[in-house]
């Protein structure tokens, strides 16, 4: 079965510190990748996409992703984190079917001032 | 525009009772999704509608959960005989015909509480 594995659930850094969050899928065909963000008290919004062309890609508030076939992978990043981007980041698939997604479990980031 | 609209934002009922969530799609999206979110867990995908199609029902977890889309905009998730383990925040969203499956847009959510 197709699935998403975001391995870090909790993450806690400082202001300034350099970010990364792991995110693999298992899927084979062609696949469309996303990030999601939850500020707390917020909706789910989407951060950024991956459909295809350049595989470094850029979203909201300087986050980046690259996309890495070869790893199965989608992690996200971001060179110097702030307090507000405390929240719950998700990574989902569209695996080949343009349907429904498949969503890891979130990684819950906490930012220290 | 209005974004993703959803009501009510919170319930509590008792167990046993049947429970209607609403959600209203943003408008000329043909796309609807329901998902439930669990304390701690990820999105667990329940049913989506596309257009006129048939929906697809694969994730919903038993019989007493059913969802309708009248009219190809509002849609109604009907719990019946709810269960404390129904306690979860029930995510609508939606999306465009052009925008593809993966950019949804979300509601705020309705929080169910089962007592």
């Amino acid at each position: 079965a197709q699935s998403v594995s975001q391995h870090n659930h909790h993450v806690i850094l400082s202001e300034a510190a350099s970010l990364e969050l792991g995110c693999n899928y298992s899927y084979g065909g062609t696949v469309n990748l996303f990030w999601y963000v939850q500020y707390p008290g917020q909706h789910l919004q989407l951060l950024l996409k991956y459909f295809s062309g350049d595989p470094l890609v850029k979203g909201i508030k300087g986050f980046e992703a690259e996309f890495i076939k070869s790893k199965f992978s989608f992690n996200l990043r971001k060179p110097s984190v702030q307090w507000s981007d405390t929240a719950e980041y998700f990574c989902a698939v569209d695996a080949g079917n343009n349907r429904k997604l498949i969503w890891g479990l979130g990684t819950s980031l906490a930012v220290n001032p | 525009g209005a974004g993703v609209s959803q009501s009510p934002s919170n319930k509590v009922t008792e167990k046993g009772k049947d429970v209607e969530l609403r959600c209203d799609p943003i408008s000329g999206h043909t796309a609807l999704y329901w998902y439930r979110q669990s304390l701690g867990q990820g999105l667990e995908f329940l049913i989506y509608f596309q257009g006129n199609s048939a929906p697809d029902k694969s994730g919903l977890p038993s019989d007493r959960f059913s969802a309708e889309r009248t009219g190809g905009s509002v849609s109604t998730l009907t719990i019946q005989r709810t269960q404390q383990e129904d306690s979860a925040v029930y995510l609508c969203a939606s999306s465009s015909p052009t925008g593809g499956a993966g950019t949804q847009y979300f509601g705020p959510g309705t929080r169910l509480l089962v007592l």
